[in-house]
């Protein structure tokens, strides 16, 4: 399975963007790339995905590099809410229907 | 529509003792998976099930068996808990094709002692 590399933690500072970057350096054509995150004593929630292009919906965008070695989520005006840990990861459109998720990065704001 | 719903929120264990965490869906949706989350720690996937009847290991299984008895649940057991056990479950739902989302249960919290 490709694996993804992610940064243990980020900061930023309420109401700027945040960008958070995934490396994804073995990835296959067929894997699409997924974000989730997880919020405070809660269970992790879907927020984006893409194969390709660029992506946007109205909780972030995604940035997907041309050789899609790398992404990077995008928060585009950050709140306390965001406050959570954000989890990259890689499906793939063939095999099975196994779903891993490595350590992820917390994101804290800064108020 | 209640989504994922995990059965029970919390569960004190004596070490030894059995139990069975519930996992129910109402999305139709074809795959369901059992994780584990230790304090500070990601999800690690214990077991999956690709379709009704069938059930795969996933990365950290030696301790549980699961069962999907039908479409909508999926259940993990513990046959003889252990201190190690003590985390929270989360069971998680997802249809194909490959870029679906996955959906996620509120989380069952367990402690062994």
């Amino acid at each position: 399975d490709a694996k993804t590399t992610q940064p243990n933690s980020m900061e930023s500072n309420e109401e700027e963007p945040v960008h958070l970057p995934c490396n994804h350096s073995t990835i296959s054509g067929t894997d699409y790339i997924h974000w989730y995150r997880q919020l405070p004593s809660q269970g992790p929630e879907y927020v984006i995905h893409g194969l390709t292009s660029n992506v946007n919906n109205r909780m972030a965008s995604l940035a997907i590099a041309e050789d899609r070695k790398s992404s990077t989520l995008i928060l585009h005006r950050a709140t306390l809410r965001d406050a959570a840990v954000y989890y990259c990861i890689l499906i793939s459109n063939f095999g099975n229907e196994k779903l891993t998720f490595g350590t992820g990065t917390r994101l804290t704001i800064i108020p | 529509n209640a989504g994922v719903t995990q059965t029970p929120k919390f569960q004190v264990l004596k070490t030894g003792q059995s139990m069975t965490l519930q996992c129910a869906q109402d999305m139709n949706h074809n795959s369901m998976y059992w994780y584990r989350q230790d304090p500070g720690m990601g999800l690690r996937l214990i077991y999956y099930s690709a379709s009704e009847g069938t059930t795969d290991k996933g990365e950290v299984p030696n301790g549980y068996n699961v069962s999907r008895l039908n479409k909508r649940e999926f259940s993990l057991r513990l046959e003889s808990a252990a201190p190690s056990q003590t985390s929270v479950y989360f069971c998680a739902t997802r249809t194909g094709p490959k870029n679906t989302e996955a959906f996620f249960g509120q989380g069952t919290r367990l402690t062994v002692v």
